[in-house]
C-alpha cells in the first residue's frame, strides 16, 4: 500500500489566493482527519471525516476554511482567501473504526507558505 | 477534563546511553494512550500503543513505555539511543465522549543524539 498521499508537498503562494490541499486515504479506512501543524501551536485537528460525513469541524479555524470528501478516497482542504497566518504544515491522516483505535496513518504533509 | 502534559520539551542524550520521554495524563475515562514519531520534514508515524492490556507496551525501534495509573504516568524508554532515534516524540490520550472520540495531544518533546 502506498499510504497517505498528499499533495502538493510544497505550496507558495500570495496572500489572498486561494489554496487547495489533496489527501487520499488508504484504501479501506473510513476516518479521515486534517491536521496543521505550527511552530507556536503545536499540532491542532480541524476536520475529522467518519464514511465521508464531517463529524467534528469546531477545529477550522474560520469561514476561510472549508474541506470536503466527496468519496472514500479522496478529500480536499481550501483556504481561500489564504493569509500569512495560515502558513503552516499541512497533514492528513487515515484511520479505522473511526479512529477509536487511536492509530492514525499520516501522509508526509503540505507546507504551506502564504506571503 | 482530558489533557496530557509532556514534561520536557527537548532531551539530550548521548549515543549508546538510555532514553527516557516523560508524559502525564488526565482523563475521566479508562484512556488508550500512544506515542507517535515525527522524524524531520515527515509525517507522524505510531510508535507504540496501550488499551488497557498489558501495562508494559513494546514498540518499533526498541521503544517501550509503561502504563501506571496511580501515577498517571505513560513514559516512553529505550535502553540504548541511535542516531536514527532524533525526532520528535507525541504522547496522545485517546477519550471516548459520547458515541465519538477525542485524541488529546501533548506538544511533543524533541530528542536530541549527542555523537
Amino acid at each position: 500500500d502506498a499510504g497517505v498521499i498528499q499533495s502538493p508537498r510544497h505550496e507558495v503562494t500570495e496572500m489572498g489566493q486561494e489554496v487547495t490541499l489533496r489527501c487520499k486515504p488508504i484504501s479501506g479506512h473510513n476516518s479521515l482527519f486534517w491536521y496543521r501543524q505550527t511552530m507556536m501551536r503545536g499540532l491542532e485537528l480541524l476536520i475529522y471525516f467518519n464514511n465521508n460525513v464531517p463529524i467534528d469541524d469546531s477545529g477550522m479555524p474560520e469561514d476561510r476554511f472549508s474541506a470536503k470528501m466527496p468519496n472514500a478516497s479522496f478529500s480536499t482542504l481550501k483556504i481561500q482567501p489564504s493569509e500569512p497566518r495560515d502558513s503552516a504544515v499541512y497533514f492528513c491522516a487515515s484511520s479505522l473504526a473511526g479512529g477509536r483505535t487511536g492509530e492514525l496513518f499520516f501522509g508526509e504533509g503540505s507546507r504551506l507558505t502564504v506571503l | 477534563a482530558q489533557s496530557v502534559t509532556q514534561l520536557d520539551s527537548h532531551v539530550s542524550v548521548s549515543e549508546g546511553t538510555p532514553v527516557l520521554l516523560r508524559c502525564n495524563y488526565s482523563s475521566s475515562y479508562s484512556p488508550s494512550l500512544f506515542w507517535y514519531v515525527q522524524h524531520p520534514n515527515k509525517g507522524l508515524q505510531l510508535l507504540l500503543k496501550y488499551t488497557s492490556a498489558a501495562t508494559l507496551v513494546k514498540g518499533i525501534n526498541g521503544f517501550e513505555a509503561e502504563f501506571k495509573k496511580s501515577e498517571t504516568s505513560f513514559h516512553l524508554t529505550k535502553p540504548s539511543a541511535h542516531m536514527s532515534d532524533a525526532a520528535e516524540y507525541f504522547c496522545v490520550v485517546s477519550d471516548h465522549l459520547d458515541s465519538n472520540y477525542q485524541l488529546i495531544w501533548g506538544a511533543g518533546t524533541k530528542l536530541i543524539i549527542k555523537p
